[in-house]
């Protein structure tokens, strides 16, 4: 199955500076890749996305970049600001049954004011 | 606007007891998902169903059930509750995987936070 890693666990970045967070995952046929953020006591929220067929999507502050030769992707916050503060989760999903994804084990981003 | 909805934020059971954690969606979505969610493990699937009455295992779906008999409502039952379950429980769902432009976005519950003792 699959197996997604992400790091690292803590990041801690001024306010107004960036935040990058990387992920790793092992299935090839993997081709969705979507970013969630959770606040402290809330869901997780989706962000961001990325499919297989385009190697960078922006929203704003956030972008996200996939190279699928090295099977890595990775989420970048720039201007970083003290609300961007909470656990992100980064997930890939293959062609299964149900699309279902598999989490990398989390980021928690403090924004330091 | 809560679509997706867990029938308790927190519970209290018993080592051995059998529990059941509700969730349902009102977005007519065919694909259900149990996780739970463990500091430092991120989130882990337990079962998933892409319609009525099926279901499929997770990566840990072992000390776990569920049963979907309609198509808003996925329950997950610990048969026999141990104090290894104690986790947060999130449900979530979304709609069936088609060609492009098909929205693969979960959206997800609440969570319930079960406390086994």
């Amino acid at each position: 199955g699959e197996n997604v890693e992400q790091h690292p666990s803590t990041l801690s970045v001024q306010e107004g500076d960036s935040a990058v967070i990387k992920c790793t995952y092992s299935d090839s046929a993997s081709n969705y890749f979507p970013w969630y953020k959770q606040e402290l006591g809330k869901r997780p929220q989706l962000i961001i996305d990325i499919r297989s067929n385009v190697g960078e999507k922006k929203d704003q502050r956030i972008a996200v970049t996939l190279n699928k030769t090295a099977k890595h992707f990775s989420l970048h916050i720039t201007e970083t600001q003290p609300e961007d503060s909470a656990v992100y989760f980064c997930a890939a999903s293959s062609s299964g049954s149900a699309r279902q994804l598999t989490f990398g084990s989390g980021t928690q981003l403090t924004v330091l004011p | 606007d809560v679509k997706v909805t867990q029938s308790s934020r927190y519970l209290v059971k018993r080592t051995g007891e059998k529990v059941f954690l509700e969730c349902v969606q009102d977005m007519d979505h065919e694909n259900m998902f149990w996780y739970r969610q463990d500091p430092g493990l991120g989130l882990r699937l337990i079962y998933f169903s892409y319609d009525v009455k099926m279901k499929e295992k997770g990566d840990i779906p072992e000390g776990y059930s569920v049963s979907r008999e309609k198509k808003e409502r996925f329950s997950l039952i610990l048969e026999s509750a141990s104090t290894n379950q104690t986790s947060m429980y999130l449900c979530a769902s979304t709609q069936k995987g088609g060609g492009g432009g098909a929205n693969y976005g979960y959206t997800f519950g609440s969570g319930t936070r079960l406390t086994v003792v």
